[in-house]
């Protein structure tokens, strides 16, 4: 089957680093999206990786390895704001269809 | 510019009746996808659509139908609701990699 595994919950602590990493087993991969999602609220977009390396945008990085279907967002200089939960998600196709993991709850504390 | 909206925005229905939820953009996307999030999970895709005129089963279709005779809206039709239907769902567009979400529907299925 086609599954995303990530972690069900992060804490970290105001101005720190926190790295979420999610790994896929997937058919037809084309790349792999992170967004967010605060409670209540709807998921929005925060970043795509389709090649293999390091995407930097601003206080977020996204990074894919497709030889080890693995990939990782990374949270610099944590805010108060960042609190919310992180998705990963794979594109099966060029149809833009998505597969989700089951999502990371970010605590930060003060 | 309204992005993409849904109504309505909380929904109580009895076990057996049907209903429809709204979706539309304005961004002239051609990909629309309807998904739902149940607690604590990820989202999965129930139908999706490329264009006017074209849609398709995602991972979990039984139970919703939908159409799509413009570009611009997408209503997904629940044709006998059942407690399982319980969810929030929510409507997204996209032109490219990055997903455009609406607020979400919260419905509740007694």
């Amino acid at each position: 089957g086609q599954s995303l595994e990530q972690p069900s919950e992060v804490t970290a602590v105001e101005g720190a680093i926190v790295q979420i990493n999610c790994t896929y087993q997937t058919s037809g991969f084309y790349g792999l999206s992170w967004y967010q999602q605060h409670d209540g609220g709807a998921p929005t977009f925060l970043s795509y990786n389709a090649l293999d390396g390091l995407e930097e945008t601003g206080r977020f990085s996204s990074f894919l390895s497709r030889s080890d279907s693995y990939g990782y967002l990374l949270l610099q200089e944590l805010q108060m704001k960042d609190s919310a939960s992180y998705f990963c998600a794979a594109s099966m196709d060029s149809n833009y269809q998505l597969i989700w993991g089951a999502g990371t709850k970010l605590i930060i504390k003060p | 510019n309204a992005g993409v909206t849904q109504t309505p925005k909380f929904q109580v229905l009895k076990t057996g009746q049907s209903m429809t939820l709204q979706c539309a953009q304005d961004m002239n996307h051609e990909y629309m996808s309807w998904y739902r999030q149940d607690p604590g999970m990820g989202l999965r895709l129930i139908h999706y659509s490329v264009g006017a005129g074209i849609t398709d089963q995602g991972e979990v279709p039984n139970g919703y139908n939908v159409s799509r005779s413009t570009t611009e809206d997408f209503p997904l039709r629940l044709l006998s609701a059942a407690p399982s239907q319980t969810s929030v769902y929510f409507c997204a567009s996209s032109g490219g990699h990055e997903q455009f979400f609406g607020p979400g529907t919260r419905l509740t299925v007694l």
